[in-house]
């Protein structure tokens, strides 16, 4: 069974910090990784796609880094501001399998002002 | 460029009826996907469409869903007959980046949804 787990589930901070979460993925046969970003009543939107080991992205206040090795890829939120607040997934890829991106639960992020 | 738009937004439906779903992908992406979010988990993954072919279906719950996509333009989800728990939001996506694995690489644009209620 293919699985990818996001952590934390929910998370809390307070306007101007900084923050990071957690995809993890099979890592064998892989071929990309994608996160998106989910607010309430909108649709999600892509915020990165990923596809080397050791890829780092960056978009504005929000960087990942990806270690395909060892399954796993971290999202960061510099100085979180209330607008940050949404749900953010990630999916992957493996090369070879029958499905389409495999989409995790997500980490909802809520910045406190 | 216009987005993906999905109608209808909101369908309440009773237990045995039908219904419709309708994505119109960005103009000029070949790969449209159908997703399902049912109870507030996580994505599924339904079916997709690489133009008017089915590139993959695996993701279809059950015969009771009917994906089309005529013309390689925009694309139809029945659900005949709906079941309770058919209830959910549907997602449509749309890529460029060809057929799989290479539309892999490419991120998904992703409509509103249409939240379908069954009684």
């Amino acid at each position: 069974i293919l699985n990818v787990e996001q952590s934390p589930q929910s998370l809390h901070v307070q306007e101007g910090d900084s923050t990071n979460f957690t995809c993890s993925f099979p890592s064998s046969n892989f071929y990309a990784l994608h996160w998106y970003r989910w607010e309430t009543a909108k649709s999600p939107e892509a915020l990165f796609v990923m596809t080397l080991n050791g890829d780092e992205k960056k978009k504005g206040r929000i960087s990942a880094t990806l270690n395909t090795k060892e399954g796993y890829s971290y999202l960061y939120i510099k100085g979180s501001q209330p607008e940050d607040s949404a749900t953010y997934l990630c999916a992957f890829y493996l090369w070879g399998s029958a499905r389409q991106l495999t989409f995790g639960s997500g980490t909802q992020l809520t910045v406190l002002p | 460029e216009a987005g993906v738009t999905q109608f209808p937004s909101h369908s309440v439906i009773e237990k045995g009826q039908t219904v419709t779903l309708r994505c119109d992908p960005i103009s000029g992406h070949d790969n449209l996907y159908w997703y399902r979010r049912v109870m507030g988990k996580e994505i599924k993954f339904l079916l997709h469409f690489v133009k008017e072919s089915k590139q993959d279906e695996s993701g279809m719950p059950n015969n009771r869903f009917l994906a089309e996509r005529t013309g390689g333009t925009y694309s139809t989800l029945k659900v005949q007959p709906a079941e309770l728990e058919d209830s959910g939001v549907y997602f449509c996506a749309s890529s460029q980046g060809g057929a799989p694995p290479q539309s892999n690489n490419s991120p998904l644009h992703f409509g509103n949804g249409t939240r379908l209620t069954v009684t």
